[in-house]
This record gives structure tokens, C-alpha cells and sequence, in this order.
């Protein structure tokens, strides 16, 4: 089984910051990577997907980067709608998820 | 765009066996390769629960494989999860999903509590 190593699993910061999640596979994944917001109550937001192409209405300031077996999240200027638990997912084989980041303010 | 709405009953008790159904919409269960179930304990992570191909193949997390089953019905454009002998560990919002080339799609999820 493919293993998902994120870090770090909270992160307080401040609107503006810059933030940096990252992401460890024990196997290559290639590019095979997806990060995801989650909200209370609500299901799993893609924001990217083959580790660093933005879904659709994503704001430019979420950005991923990485290959192999490195990986990371960016939000270039942390906005108060952020404040959210954040995953990374591996699909090179079947599905992995990495065990969160809470980022909150 | 694939749209996807799980449904079943929110309250299972222990030794029971909890079935959900995803039906899809804007789209045929044909389209996509993989159809996937995902749950999350409550205030914990993700967990992949297995997945069924639409030539009908499956694969299972290995921590539930005895106990889950995912199938297919093609005519209704929906799939299914069994989870057998279910305990309070098993109560969890259970997502339905799938991807493409465009990316992944979820249900709005459905939570399930196991009590007596």
C-alpha cells in the first residue's frame, strides 16, 4: 500500500501569509496527486489535481507543485475564507489520503 | 458534468449491515473507468473504502475487504456499498466518487451512526 505522509497537521497563521503544506509518498506516485479543502459539514473540495493543475473556479493564489514522491500546497496570500482542513490524495494506485492539515488563524 | 447523490439509511445497529446507494447524474456510469467509496469518521480523516470498475472488477481497502462489497447496477446508473457486521466504529459520513480526465467528483455525503 502506498503511504501518505502530510505535514505539518496544524498551521496557525495570519491573512496574508504565505502557507506550505507538503506531502510525502513512500512510493513514486509521478504526478498522480490531488489536494482537496474541507469545511465542517461539508464534503471535500477539489482544488488540484496531477499535483499542480487548479480545478475549475479555484483561486490562483492555491498552487501545487511536485513530483515523485514530493509534494506541496501553496497559498500565496491566505485569505479568511482558507480556514479549513486540508488533504492531499494519492491515485497512482487505488486511493490514499494524507492525515490533514488544519490551517487556522 | 457527472453528478453524484448517495441515499440510504442514516441509523444501522451494531452487527447489522449498512447499505448505501450513489446515483449518477449528467452522465453514465459507462463514462468513467472507477467508482469509489471514501468515508470519514467523525472529526478524523479520509478513508478509502474500495471501488468497482465498469467492466465490474473490484478492489477493496484490505482493512474492510471481509466485510464490503461495491456493486454496480448499469440500467439504474448507480452503485452500491455493503458493509457487513458493522460496529460503532463503522459510523461515518460515507462519500460516493469518481474521476476523469477533468478531475474528481464527490456526493454530498451521507452520514451513518451505529446504535442500538
Amino acid at each position: 500500500d502506498i503511504q501518505m505522509t502530510q505535514s505539518p497537521s496544524t498551521l496557525s497563521a495570519s491573512v496574508g501569509d504565505r502557507v506550505t503544506i507538503t506531502c510525502r509518498a513512500s512510493q513514486n506516485l509521478n504526478s498522480w496527486l490531488a489536494w482537496y479543502q474541507q469545511k465542517p459539514g461539508r464534503a471535500p473540495k477539489l482544488l488540484i489535481y496531477k499535483a499542480s493543475i487548479l480545478d475549475s473556479g479555484v483561486p490562483s493564489r492555491f498552487s501545487g507543485s511536485g513530483s515523485g514522491t514530493d509534494f506541496t500546497l501553496t497559498i500565496s496570500s491566505l485569505q479568511p475564507d482558507d480556514s479549513a482542513t486540508y488533504y492531499c490524495q494519492q491515485y497512482t494506485y487505488l486511493w490514499t489520503f494524507g492525515q490533514g492539515t488544519k490551517v487556522e488563524f | 458534468q457527472v453528478q453524484l447523490q448517495e441515499s440510504g439509511p442514516g441509523l444501522v445497529k451494531p452487527s447489522g449491515t449498512l447499505s448505501l446507494t450513489c446515483a449518477v447524474s449528467g452522465g453514465s456510469i459507462n463514462s468513467n473507468d472507477w467508482w469509489t467509496w471514501v468515508r470519514q469518521p467523525p472529526g478524523k480523516g479520509l478513508e478509502w473504502i474500495g471501488e468497482i470498475h465498469r467492466s465490474g472488477s473490484t478492489n477493496y481497502n484490505a482493512s474492510l475487504n471481509s466485510r464490503v462489497t461495491i456493486s454496480a447496477d448499469k440500467s439504474e446508473n448507480q452503485f452500491s456499498l455493503e458493509l457487513t457486521s458493522v460496529t460503532a466504529a463503522d459510523t461515518a459520513v460515507y462519500y460516493c466518487a469518481t474521476k476523469d480526465s477533468s478531475g474528481f467528483y464527490w456526493g454530498q455525503g451521507t452520514l451513518v451512526t451505529v446504535s442500538s
